[in-house]
């Protein structure tokens, strides 16, 4: 079946630091890639589409700016969380679509903020 | 507004007794719907879904009911294992907007107990 692999599983950053979380489809095109986030014992909630070759769709009270998306290809989309601060401190989570009803969802990024 | 909801935030059973997950939602709009099973620190994995044309849909172990009329769909887990032990999420989309867009359900955790 359809397997995205997100990287890296987790990382500890520095307050004020850039953080790149990358998402691949890795045997299909995803022409949609979402970007979730999850604090713990809670659900997940959409962050952004992100939409191969031109800019992403982000939800209301998601800060663009704070949320760098670029989906430079087919296989491909990073979510960059830039000047990171301890609130940032989450699970983020992608998934991808091959334009179908798609529900294939990356292993998670733990990003703690220290 | 609109939401995805779980009537119960935990479930506990025994190892081998059915299991039944209940989910709410309150747009009618809403035409698909996917039930995910998460593990710790993992991102969410698909389980069983169902278009709103239908009312039943078997797999292996699992079968979903949806009754549009109330706008509830349930999931049910035959003979639950060890391993069913996770946080279930329901999720809806609608065909109106991106697919694989999901909007998640705030999630029950099932336990089973052997």
């Amino acid at each position: 079946g359809a397997v995205v692999s997100q990287h890296p599983s987790w990382v500890i950053c520095k307050s004020g630091t850039s953080v790149k979380i990358e998402c691949r489809s890795l045997d299909f095109q995803a022409t949609t890639m979402f970007w979730y986030r999850q604090f713990p014992k809670q659900s997940l909630m959409l962050m952004a589409t992100s939409n191969e070759g031109s800019k992403a769709t982000y939800e209301q009270g998601v800060e663009k700016d704070k949320f760098l998306i670029n989906h430079a290809s087919l296989t491909l989309s990073t979510l960059t969380v830039t000047s990171a601060h301890p609130e940032d401190s989450s699970f983020y989570i992608c998934s991808a679509s091959d334009g179908q009803y798609g529900y294939t969802f990356g292993s998670g990024t733990r990003l703690t903020v220290v | 507004g609109e939401s995805v909801g779980l009537h119960l935030p935990t479930l506990s059973v025994q190892e081998g007794d059915n299991s039944i997950i209940n989910c709410a939602y309150s747009n009618s709009a809403s035409d698909y719907f996917i039930w995910y099973k998460q593990e710790s620190g993992k991102g969410p994995q698909f389980i069983i879904d169902i278009r709103s044309n239908m009312d039943k849909r078997q797999g292996q172990r699992v079968t979903v009911l949806l009754n549009k009329t109330v706008k509830h769909l349930s999931l049910q887990i035959a003979a639950t294992q060890p391993g069913d032990s996770a946080v279930y999420f329901c999720a809806e989309e609608r065909s109106n907007t991106n697919a694989g867009k999901s909007t998640f359900g705030d999630g029950t955790t099932l336990t089973v107990k052997p």
